[in-house]
């Protein structure tokens, strides 16, 4: 039981350039969920999915999109990169019914 | 959505209880007090949670005041594994989204 991992752990991209990080479960959880944390600070919901083929924006959407491609995966894409893009990025999900949100490792962004 | 107020630092001895006040003085009846922990550059970790009733799981307590306007999370026996960022997040319960502020940096030290 892998939990929730996240795809790539580092990745370094030139302003303009577009990625789309990866991010599955393998809890069977329905709502999955898009995080960034900048430095010294607490995270902050880009987007997230209550359940499959749902989408919703969080706090911070501008800039990105997302794809609940199936139950297990929640992609995250940026399709014209900025500096202010630079972040750690965290994906969560959590079964329906109870309270408590698992988190992935983070994938490290840096946009130059 | 009710703020959480946090002091921004703490130090704890090991082997001592780690105390960690939280103020939300405008929370609502329907919402529940979370604690998440963040350890250096790890995904956030579920603690605990509460309504109005004082909690305990095999991580930590949690004691509301009667009138829900602070919280205070106890480690018992803090260790250094301890050491990490500690979230209060105050949420309704059906609400999906959290919301994290800057929390508290709690150090334990030998």
């Amino acid at each position: 039981n892998a939990g929730v991992t996240q795809t790539p752990k580092f990745q370094v991209l030139k302003t303009g350039q577009s990625m789309t990080l990866q991010c599955a479960q393998d809890m069977n959880h329905n709502s999955m969920y898009w995080y960034r944390q900048d430095p010294g600070m607490g995270l902050r919901l880009i987007y997230y999915s209550a359940s499959e083929g749902t989408t919703d924006k969080g706090e911070v959407p501008n800039g990105y999109n997302v794809s609940r491609l199936n139950k297990r995966e929640f992609s995250l894409r940026l399709e014209s990169a900025a500096p202010s893009q630079t972040s750690v990025y965290f994906c969560a999900s959590k079964p329906a019914q109870q309270y408590e949100q698992y988190f992935g490792p983070g994938t490290r962004l840096t946009v130059t | 959505d009710a703020k959480t107020t946090q002091p921004p630092s703490m130090d704890c001895a090991e082997g001592r209880a780690a105390n960690l006040p939280c103020n939300h003085s405008t929370i609502s009846g329907n919402e529940y007090v979370y604690w998440y922990r963040q350890i250096h550059s790890q995904g956030p970790q579920y603690i605990i949670h509460g309504l109005k009733n004082n909690e305990t799981n095999e991580m930590a307590s949690l004691i509301i005041t009667e009138d829900r306007k602070s919280s205070t999370l106890i480690l018992p026996h803090a260790t250094l594994r301890d050491t990490a960022v500690y979230y209060c997040i105050v949420r309704v319960s059906n609400d999906y989204k959290l919301s994290f502020g800057a929390g508290t940096t709690v150090t334990v030290r030998a």
